[in-house]
C-alpha cells in the first residue's frame, strides 16, 4: 500500500511570498490532519478534513493559512503571506476515518524555511 | 485541555542495554495512548498505542509501553536498545473516539544508543 505522499519535500521563500504544499493521502482514508512542526516542538495540528469537511480548524492562522480538499482526496496547504515564525516542516497524515482514527499515517513532510 | 509531558530532552543508553523513555499526559476522561518515532528526514511512524485492556502494549521494532493510570503515565520501554533504535521519539493523547478530539504530541525525546 502507498503511504502518504507529499510535495515538494524542500522550499525556501521569503517573507511575504506565498507557498503551496500537496498532499495525497493512502486510498480510501477519509481523514486528512496537516501539522507544523517546528524544531524542538512536537507537532501542532492546523487543519483536521473528514472528506471534503473541515472538522477541526481551531489552531489555522485564517488570516495567512488556507487549506482545502476539494473531491475528498488530495488536499492543498497555502501560506500567503508567509513570516519567518512558519519556518517548519508540514506534516500530512491520514486516517480511515474520525471515530477511529487511532493511527495516523504520516508523510515526509515538507520543510519550509522562510528567510 | 489535554497535554503530554516528555521530560527528557535525551535519554543515553549503551546498546544491549534497557531503555525506557518517560512519557506523562493529562487529559479529561479515560486517555488513548500512543507512540510515535521519526528518523531523520522523514515523517512520524506509529510504533504503538493504548486504548483499553491489557496495561502493557506490545508494538514494532521489540518497544513496549506500560499504561499507569493512577500515576498518568505511559512510559516506552525496550529490553535491549539497537544501535538503529537512535532517532525522536513522540508520546501524545488524545480523548476517546465519538468526540472531535484532537491528537496532542508531546516535545519529543531524543534517544542515542551508542556501541
Amino acid at each position: 500500500e502507498a503511504g502518504v505522499a507529499q510535495s515538494p519535500r524542500y522550499k525556501i521563500i521569503e517573507k511575504r511570498q506565498s507557498v503551496a504544499f500537496w498532499c495525497n493521502p493512502i486510498s480510501g482514508h477519509a481523514t486528512l490532519y496537516w501539522y507544523q512542526q517546528i524544531l524542538g516542538q512536537g507537532p501542532k495540528l492546523l487543519i483536521q478534513f473528514q472528506n471534503n469537511g473541515v472538522v477541526d480548524d481551531s489552531q489555522l492562522p485564517k488570516d495567512r493559512f488556507s487549506a482545502e480538499r476539494l473531491k475528498g482526496v488530495d488536499s492543498t496547504l497555502k501560506i500567503q503571506p508567509a513570516k519567518l515564525e512558519d519556518s517548519a516542516v508540514y506534516l500530512c497524515a491520514s486516517s480511515p476515518w474520525t471515530e477511529r482514527s487511532y493511527e495516523q499515517y504520516f508523510g515526509p513532510g515538507t520543510r519550509l524555511t522562510v528567510t | 485541555a489535554q497535554s503530554v509531558a516528555q521530560p527528557e530532552d535525551q535519554v543515553n543508553v549503551a546498546e544491549g542495554n534497557p531503555l525506557t523513555v518517560k512519557c506523562t499526559y493529562s487529559v479529561s476522561g479515560n486517555p488513548y495512548l500512543f507512540w510515535y518515532v521519526q528518523y531523520p528526514n522523514r515523517g512520524l511512524q506509529f510504533l504503538l498505542k493504548y486504548i483499553t485492556g491489557d496495561n502493557l502494549v506490545k508494538g514494532s521494532y521489540g518497544f513496549e509501553a506500560e499504561f499507569n493510570k493512577s500515576q498518568t503515565s505511559f512510559h516506552l520501554k525496550k529490553p535491549s536498545a539497537l544501535v538503529s533504535d537512535s532517532a525522536l521519539y513522540f508520546c501524545a493523547v488524545r480523548r476517546p473516539a465519538g468526540t472531535a478530539s484532537k491528537l496532542t504530541f508531546g516535545t519529543g525525546t531524543r534517544l542515542q544508543v551508542t556501541l
